[in-house]
């Protein structure tokens, strides 16, 4: 199974910072990496996929980034409504497997 | 509008059986694989199964490898997931979810229900 390690597992940012979210996978998944936000109480949202590929929804102030085995997720001006937990996914491999989460809070 | 709506949870013994239903509506169910994704209470998600639109492909999680069955009723926009000898740390938020086309392989879960909570105590 691939492993996905996500880091950090949460972070304190403030609204307008720019904040960077990394997964690792413990083996390629080539660029089948997808990221996810996740909101108490609601359903995940597909956020990217393909690595860097935005869902039509998703606002441009998100990225992402990698291949391989390095991805990253970067929100380059956070807004109020950012504050979730986010979530990497590999779709590469069966079993599919997720990173831990990033908790994303208010400082 | 596209929704996916979960029934079938609740409370259950160990080792007893569950039925999970997912009705789909708003897009053409069978031109999609579809899965179902868990999170334990405090924890992440976790990925439980996948169909392809076919039935032909199917995948499973290690933790539910020969205890839980995946099946879809493309004539009634349904997906189930049958879930046998359940324990407790099968106890989650179940999650439907349809995938972005009709491949199990490669693809990410573009859309999610709210869930149906499954707790499996004596």
């Amino acid at each position: 199974d691939i492993q996905m390690t996500q880091s950090p597992s949460s972070l304190s940012a403030s609204v307008g910072d720019r904040v960077t979210i990394t997964c690792r996978a413990s083996q390629s998944s080539s660029n089948y990496l997808n990221w996810y936000q996740h909101k108490p109480g609601k359903a995940p949202k597909l956020l990217i996929y393909a690595a860097s590929s935005l869902q039509s929804w998703v606002p441009s102030r998100f990225s992402g980034s990698g291949s391989g085995t390095d991805f990253t997720l970067t929100i380059s001006s956070l807004q109020p409504e950012d504050f979730a937990t986010y979530y990497c996914q590999q779709s590469y491999s069966i079993p599919w497997t997720f990173g831990q989460g990033t908790k994303v809070e208010i400082k | 509008e596209v929704q996916l709506v979960e029934s079938g949870g609740g409370l259950v013994q160990p080792g007893r059986s569950l039925r999970l239903s997912c009705a789909a509506s708003g897009f053409t169910f069978d031109d999609y694989a579809m899965h179902w994704v868990r999170q334990a209470p405090g924890k992440g998600l976790e990925w439980v199964s996948g169909i392809s639109w076919n039935s032909n492909s199917i995948g499973y999680a290690d933790s539910v490898k020969g205890r839980f069955t995946i099946s879809r009723d493309n004539a009634n926009n349904s997906l189930y997931l049958q879930m046998n000898s359940l324990r407790a740390e099968d106890t989650a938020l179940y999650f439907c979810a349809k995938a972005l086309n009709h491949l199990l392989w490669f693809n990410p879960m573009d859309v999610w229900g709210q869930g149906t909570t499954v707790t499996v105590s004596s």
